[in-house]
């Protein structure tokens, strides 16, 4: 089982739906982060937690550090939005583990 | 402020060659981490170095190595190339060892 969990893996969405993207997690971490991947490859980082909730625009990002879960929120979503999203967490010796991503498709 | 950036961008090399990446992080980070992203395994950590010293290295055989330079420009090398190593290389960079890290555009290599 990997140990990090993403799900779901494709989803499909009507401009200006809310979206949320799930991430679970197996092993003792120091933080978790979300990334963009753009087509071509370049990645940017959204959002580093450790604890409790960050908001930038229309982008929300929460932890719950005892469920050893995280969510990715994006509100009125849009064709720009379109992206893989992916979960990492920075395990406590350093290491950084993965989650397969989620391919979000946000159609006009 | 300019960003990470990495060269080269594309490569071509041959099984059984040898290839160096480099990456040259943001001003004032000094923290580079090296990923290998590839359709079939997603991205996994290589190696991570702060004030050139090697502080993490991922589940990769020998062949992958790498060295960090007093200005923070790391480089990567992987000797003996397999077919398998055909990936996107993507390094990051950060100020201290756990903030949030910035990525370059990567070196996508083909093994022929």
């Amino acid at each position: 089982k990997n140990e990090v969990e993403q799900s779901p893996q494709n989803l499909t969405a009507q401009e200006g739906e809310f979206i949320t993207i799930n991430c679970s997690y197996s092993v003792g971490i120091s933080a978790l982060h979300w990334l963009q991947q753009h087509p071509g490859g370049g990645i940017v980082s959204l959002f580093m937690l450790s604890s409790g909730k960050k908001k930038h625009g229309r982008l929300i990002a929460t932890i719950n550090i005892q469920e050893k879960h995280s969510s990715l929120h994006i509100t009125a979503s849009h064709p720009r939005d379109s992206a893989v999203y992916i979960c990492a967490v920075r395990l406590n010796n350093n290491d950084m583990r993965f989650g397969a991503g989620t391919r979000l498709t946000v159609k006009p | 402020k300019a960003g990470v950036t990495q060269t080269p961008r594309y490569l071509i090399k041959t099984r059984g060659q040898q290839v160096t990446l480099s990456c040259s992080p943001i001003s004032g980070h000094r923290s580079v981490s090296w990923y290998q992203q590839t359709p079939g395994q997603g991205l996994q950590f290589l190696f991570e170095y702060f004030s050139e010293t090697q502080r993490n290295k991922g589940n990769f055989p020998g062949r992958f190595s790498g060295r960090q330079f007093s200005n923070s420009r790391s480089e990567m090398n992987v000797s003996t190339l397999e077919l398998g190593d055909s990936a996107l290389y993507l390094c990051a960079s950060s100020f201290e060892d756990r903030d949030e890290q910035y990525f370059g555009p990567g070196t996508r290599l083909t093994v022929t």
